[in-house]
């Protein structure tokens, strides 16, 4: 699987988006990218991933650039609940998912 | 619909002693995983499970055993526990192969090995 650099920190304000960077620049025509979040002491929890296309849930949306080498997941309007670790994962094994340490995100209010 | 559960949720062990952990998943849920997470660092998987009847190393299995029991159920077992073995568990579920990598967790065990 590609390998993925991500910021190793970031602030937000509270009520604004995060643009949250992800690079992968040897990423392959298969591969898929994943962003998972934790907070602290819990479990993961997926927020989405994308081929090729920008996509959108109720979560957050996906951009991944035309060559596909990188790719923002942006939170529309942060709250104090998003305080995470965000993991951006690339990946085109069905099962596998390599977590790197992240970005911790800390929202300020 | 509880999603992921895992137990116990808190355990101590000493040196040599063996235990397992147990997971279960009501979702209907094909594929089962245990991962590992030390202090300060990202998951690391343990084990999977891609189907009922199937289990597969990850990137660090020694030290432990999986049993698939059924459709339901994965534990992970720790047969002589190590220091080294300090860490908190994760287990997660997806549907499998079509859905692709979305996996849920559950809330994780923390054992420590004295």
């Amino acid at each position: 699987d590609a390998k993925t650099t991500q910021p190793t920190s970031m602030d937000c304000a509270e009520g604004r988006a995060a643009n949250l960077p992800c690079n992968h620049s040897t990423i392959s025509g298969n591969e898929y990218v994943y962003w998972y979040r934790q907070i602290h002491s819990q479990g993961p929890q997926y927020i989405i991933h994308g081929l090729k296309n920008n996509e959108t849930n109720e979560m957050a949306s996906l951009i991944i650039t035309e060559d596909r080498k990188s790719s923002t997941l942006i939170l529309p309007h942060a709250t104090l609940r998003d305080t995470a670790v965000y993991y951006c994962i690339v990946s085109s094994n069905d099962y596998k998912l390599s977590f790197g340490a992240g970005t911790t995100v800390t929202v300020r209010a | 619909n509880a999603g992921v559960t895992q137990t116990p949720k808190f355990q101590v062990l000493k040196t040599g002693q063996s235990m397992t952990l147990q997971c279960a998943q009501d979702m209907n849920h094909n594929s089962m995983y245990w991962y590992r997470q030390d202090p300060g660092m990202g998951l690391r998987l343990i084990y999977y499970s891609a189907s009922e009847g199937t289990t597969d190393k990850g990137e660090v299995p020694n030290g432990y055993n999986v049993s698939r029991l059924n459709k339901r159920e994965f534990s992970l077992r720790l047969e002589s526990a190590a220091p080294s073995q300090t860490s908190v568990y994760f287990c997660a579920s997806s549907v499998g192969r079509l859905a692709k990598n979305i996996q849920y967790f559950g809330a994780g065990t923390r054992l420590s090995v004295l």
